[in-house]
């Protein structure tokens, strides 16, 4: 079945530092989404990917989407405190009336003042 | 607002009991989905509805069940067969089956 590889799964970064993070797979995706959580609560949006070799931001973060389709990228430059939480990837497949999106394990990110 | 909201933050639940999960949205979103989460993994679905008075199974939908009589509404029960039904559920609505999803707050379920 769909799988999706997240990486790293933890990282702790210093204050001010840019944090890269990823999420491949060996299946083609339609859409690539990026979610941040905090602890106790859903996950919110970032940032939406469409089209292959899309690149995307929004504030600090940049988002692409692979040329292969099968993987995806988040990078967070200049990183604060409040960037702590859990990225979660996650990769659209399927066909009308069957669409399922799968998600990554996520990548726990801390920062260090 | 518009947005999710999901009802208890926090739920118990006693051996052999059955319990349910509230999920409301004024997104008019026609999809909704409701997840399960653990600790150190992925988010896995559990049942999805495309449309009022339709929904399927998900990943894990055994030892759940749910309703979608409104379009607002999707409600997730909790069942005695669930035998592990310690987690945290997150809802989920999207305007479309391809669209992003957008979450709740969660209801953190626990046994007494």
């Amino acid at each position: 079945g769909q799988q999706l590889n997240q990486s790293p799964q933890s990282m702790f970064i210093q204050e001010g530092e840019d944090v890269s993070m990823n999420c491949t797979s060996s299946s083609i995706f339609n859409t690539w989404l990026w979610y941040k959580q905090d602890p106790g609560e859903g996950p919110v949006l970032l940032i939406a990917l469409y089209k292959a070799g899309e690149l995307t931001s929004n504030g600090r973060l940049t988002a692409q989407f692979g040329i292969t389709r099968k993987d995806s990228f988040l990078n967070i430059s200049a990183s604060i405190p409040s960037d702590v939480g859990i990225y979660f990837c996650a990769g659209l497949y399927g066909a009308s009336g069957t669409y399922k999106y799968i998600f990554g394990t996520g990548t726990r990110l801390k920062v260090l003042a | 607002d518009g947005g999710i909201t999901q009802s208890p933050k926090y739920l118990f639940r006693k051996e052999g009991q059955n319990v349910t999960l509230s999920c409301e949205q004024n997104l008019n979103h026609d999809a909704m989905y409701w997840y399960r989460q653990d600790p150190g993994q992925g988010l896995r679905l559990i049942y999805y509805s495309q449309i009022v008075n339709d929904f399927q199974k998900g990943d894990i939908a055994e030892g759940y069940s749910v309703s979608r009589e409104k379009k607002e509404s999707f409600p997730l029960t909790v069942t005695s067969a669930q035998k592990n039904p310690t987690a945290f559920y997150l809802c989920a609505s999207s305007m479309a089956g391809n669209q992003p999803q957008h979450f709740g707050d969660g209801t953190r379920l626990s046994i007494l």
